[in-house]
């Protein structure tokens, strides 16, 4: 089955500066890479998603790259703010499995 | 719309004892999943359905049933409970054939003594 691998499990970034979380998968299948956002006591929620078929994709702040050939992808987040501060969790899944395989989340602070 | 509800939010058991954590949804999704959140593991896949009437197990499936008898509800069934099992559970759901964006419930805090 697929596995996600994510990194770091920690970060610790002052306001203003960017923060990369990188994640790599194992199933040259997986078609679909989302990017979740989870705020202390909630469930978490979809900030970005990227498709097989693009390279790269951008949404004010957050931006996701991907490279098939290496099998990894990573979310960036610019000029952070405190309340980006939460857990972030990568994810792989492809259309005929729908099932979604998580990383083990960043855990990611923003000092102001 | 409510989304995708998960009841209770916390609950404290005994060991041995069983429960049924509930989930619904509103949003006609033919996918709903099951998932436990632990510290530094992620999100783990418990069960899973594709539809009424079908289910699967995902990658930790042992010590928990489901059922799916309407599109609407996955109730997830815990048969007798462990230390082990002590978790935060959530729901999740999206279109079936859609490698789209999965729907979350709050969670539902679970501590087995």
């Amino acid at each position: 089955g697929e596995n996600v691998e994510q990194h770091p499990s920690t970060l610790s970034v002052q306001e203003g500066d960017s923060a990369v979380i990188k994640c790599t998968y194992s199933d040259s299948a997986s078609n679909y890479f989302p990017w979740y956002k989870q705020e202390l006591g909630k469930g978490p929620q979809l900030i970005i998603d990227i498709r097989s078929n693009v390279g790269e994709k951008k949404d004010q702040r957050i931006a996701v790259t991907l490279n098939k050939t290496a099998k990894h992808f990573s979310l960036h987040i610019t000029e952070t703010q405190p309340e980006d501060s939460a857990v972030y969790f990568c994810a792989a899944s492809h259309t005929n499995a729908g099932k979604s395989t998580f990383g083990d989340g960043t855990t990611l602070t923003v000092k102001p | 719309n409510a989304g995708v509800t998960q009841t209770p939010k916390f609950q404290v058991l005994k060991t041995g004892q069983s429960m049924t954590l509930q989930c619904a949804q509103d949003m006609n999704h033919e996918y709903m999943s099951w998932y436990r959140q632990d510290p530094g593991m992620g999100l783990r896949l418990i069960h899973y359905s594709v539809g009424a009437g079908i289910t699967d197990q995902g990658e930790v499936p042992n010590g928990y049933n489901v059922s799916r008898s309407t599109t609407e509800d996955f109730p997830l069934r815990l048969l007798s409970a462990a230390p082990s099992q002590t978790s935060v559970y959530f729901c999740a759901s999206k279109f079936q054939g859609d490698t789209g964006e999965l729907f979350f419930g709050e969670g539902s805090r679970l501590t087995v003594l």
